[in-house]
């Protein structure tokens, strides 16, 4: 089937506004997973959902920072008055109960810029 | 110091070079082992999985994990120029809900 999708793939935003990243997960996964990617960082985790509940959140940076599922599939993460140290690629990713949540796949990402 | 370290490189062989990536870790309680590829602009894409010590070979890859040395390698025969990407080591322990990455290595093969 299809694979984790993401949007928008890019993101240009100026500092102070809010921003909102989607993520759509392979049908049937019931783990989703936020990181961060940053220039010359390995990824960095930021939240993580079984369902609709949000379990463990340890890895969001700020306060600036919510996720939502709704559905027990679409994630949205919203970055509130973006700083320019928020600049980085999002990765989605999801896996299902059957094989494990150590098998992560990935989406594409969202690249977003903060000027 | 970092919980996974990589070496970031680059690494650039020719074209039917074996390569090896290699990672290593502090964390003891890490069970489980992963390899992603990504090439550019892309996600990363899972290439192998392996539980505990011991090797797990798919095609020309081969992957070995060392657990005390706290080590793991991947190994790519007969490279390909399409081998050419990013390669993320990440672990896992169990009862943890995220991976732990490292930096990545990025690989150019030379036609």
């Amino acid at each position: 089937g299809a694979g984790v999708s993401q949007s928008p793939s890019n993101k240009v935003t100026e500092k102070g506004k809010d921003v909102e990243l989607r993520c759509d997960p392979i049908s049937g996964h019931t783990a989703l997973y936020w990181y961060r990617q940053s220039l010359g960082q390995g990824l960095e985790f930021l939240i993580y959902f079984q369902g609709n509940s949000a379990p463990d959140k340890s890895g969001l940076p700020s306060d600036r920072f919510s996720a939502e599922r709704t559905g027990g599939s679409v994630s949205t993460l919203t970055i509130q008055r973006t700083q320019q140290e928020d600049s980085a690629v999002y990765l989605c990713a999801s896996s299902s109960p059957r094989r494990g949540e150590n098998e992560q796949f990935f989406g594409p990402g969202t690249r977003l810029t903060v000027l | 110091q970092k919980e996974v370290e990589q070496d970031p490189g680059p690494l650039s062989v020719p074209e039917g070079a074996i390569v090896s990536l290699n990672c290593t870790y502090s964390n003891s309680a890490f069970q489980y082992f992963m390899w992603y590829r990504q090439y550019s602009r892309k996600g990363p894409e899972l290439l192998m999985y392996t539980y505990s010590s011991g090797n797990k070979e798919d095609g020309r890859f081969t992957a070995q994990v060392d657990k005390s040395s706290k080590y793991i390698s991947l190994f790519i025969r007969d490279s390909q120029p399409s081998d050419s990407a990013t390669y993320l080591c990440a672990m896992s322990r169990p009862g943890a809900n995220n991976l732990f990455f490292g930096t990545g290595t990025r690989l150019t093969v030379i036609p």
